[in-house]
């Protein structure tokens, strides 16, 4: 069974960092990308990025850059993604999800359940 | 504001068809050939239903169908259930954003 697990809930103070893992099985990792959306709450998917695990070699959106690393683990089948600086406005359930093909960044077929990252004072 | 417009909600009653629009409203869409659909449902990760403007993966009932004319694609659920209750997001490739995502679409079977 193909499937992404991710970690569970995290709440952090502004400022803080916050490293999401997601756990991929029933697949071959390396041969399809991995990306990151997150959800705030009442707003739409926003794009976060993507990496090639067969390469590490990782695409961020613009507004991420700089506070944002995406890596993986190819002797685990984990990704990660570090988001750093928080502010509130990251509070927000973060997703992974598997590209459909091993080039494709723009479709997936498997998502993670969500992880719900709280920033609070 | 996203490059991508959607409805914010749609209803239609049980064994309706109803149909879910996303505009491009930018460029960096191109040709908009590679827009795919999900269905959301609150507090589970999205489905895919729909890639490419019209594929449908392996799985998801024909009764979803997707088409593009002009810079607006289109999903169509035929013979509404009361289980497509869900919010539906378009997503584009962007030549600057890789991927953008519209608003969502609330969906809601009367």
């Amino acid at each position: 069974q193909v499937q992404l697990v991710q970690s569970g809930t995290d709440v952090k103070r502004p400022g803080a960092s916050v490293k999401v893992s997601c756990k991929a099985s029933g697949y071959v990792f390396i041969d399809y990308c991995i990306c990151w959306m997150r959800q705030a709450r009442g707003q739409g998917l926003e794009w976060m990025g993507c990496i090639g695990p067969n390469n590490g070699i990782t695409d961020y959106a613009q507004n991420l850059r700089g506070r944002v690393t995406m890596t993986a683990d190819t002797s685990t089948t984990t990704a990660y993604m570090e988001l750093r600086s928080l502010t509130f406005d990251d509070t927000a359930i973060y997703y992974c999800a598997k590209g459909l093909d091993s080039d494709r960044l723009d479709v997936f077929d498997i998502w993670g359940q969500g992880t719900r990252v709280t920033v609070s004072s | 504001q996203s490059a991508l417009t959607q409805p914010a909600s749609l209803s239609e009653s049980p064994g309706q068809s109803i149909t879910i629009s996303c505009t491009a409203t930018s460029s960096d869409v191109g040709s908009f050939d590679f827009v795919s659909w999900y269905k959301h449902l609150p507090g589970r990760d999205p489905k895919l239903v729909i890639f490419d403007v019209f594929s449908r993966p392996s799985g998801v009932s024909p009764r979803f169908s997707g088409s593009k004319s002009g810079n607006t694609a289109s999903l169509t659920i035929s013979g509404l259930q009361a289980d497509d209750e869900a919010d539906y997001y378009c997503s584009s490739y962007s030549a600057t954003s890789i991927l953008v995502f519209g608003g969502g679409t609330k969906v809601t079977v009367l």
